[in-house]
């Protein structure tokens, strides 16, 4: 069973980066085969998926945000992460980092994490 | 960009049959999960390939998609079953969630 934990800053300032990282444990990245992905959920509002990348360093983004977006993954600290540039109090969401299985038109979303609340606000 | 319409909330009875909306473009042609978010809790697939169950999903859980509209539905609704609802489909390379679904059990 992979369980996956972000951990995040909790509060950041306007126009700085977000960063937060997600760690998988109960298993080896490496003998995974999933997309490592971030998904939000702002207040009120449905979930919204933000990128995935593989492994092999596949990546996907959601074309409204892939500007101000980087993803990477490390394997060796069973890790992944996510940056978000330039923020404003819109990017105040939960963050949850997943496991996507499959990808290009067919997959879901198969292990969650808890989530991450991240405000943003000066 | 793709859009996949819920109705924000539904309410239903105890031991009454929730019927939960995901309506898109075409929605029939593409693959719909679904997914359970309990208060406080991360989200949880309990539909994949439009009608298929993981292990441990009960029964009274089923789906279909057909023509512009998927649809959940949840038989001998329990208050347990009080959620949040999203279905979730792929525009090509991109994923699309709905607006997500407020189910009360009253």
């Amino acid at each position: 069973q992979v369980r996956l934990q972000e951990s995040g800053p909790g509060l950041v300032k306007p126009s700085q980066t977000l960063s937060v990282t997600c760690t998988v444990s109960g298993d080896s990245m490496r003998d995974l085969s999933y997309y490592w992905s971030w998904v939000r959920q702002r207040p009120g509002e449905g979930l919204q998926w933000i990128a995935s990348m593989s492994n092999r360093g596949g990546t996907y983004y959601n074309p409204a945000l892939k500007s101000r977006v980087s993803i990477s993954v490390d394997t060796s600290e069973n890790q992944f992460s996510l940056r978000l540039d330039s923020v404003t109090a819109a990017d105040t969401a939960v963050f949850f980092c997943a496991a996507l299985t499959g990808v290009r038109g067919v997959g879901q979303f198969d292990f969650w994490g808890q989530g991450s609340l991240i405000t943003v606000s000066s | 960009s793709y859009d996949l319409t819920q109705p924000p909330s539904v309410s239903v009875s105890p031991g009454q049959t929730a019927t939960i909306t995901c309506s898109g473009d075409n929605l029939g042609d593409k693959i719909v999960y679904w997914y359970q978010r309990r208060p406080g809790q991360s989200p949880t697939l309990i539909i994949y390939r439009d009608s298929q169950r993981p292990s441990g999903v009960p029964e009274r859980f089923s789906a279909s998609n057909s023509g512009n509209t998927a649809t959940l539905t949840i038989s001998e609704t329990q208050a347990l079953d009080e959620a949040d609802y999203h279905c979730q489909a792929w525009d090509s390379d991109i994923v699309v969630f709905g607006g997500g679904t407020k189910l009360t059990v009253l």
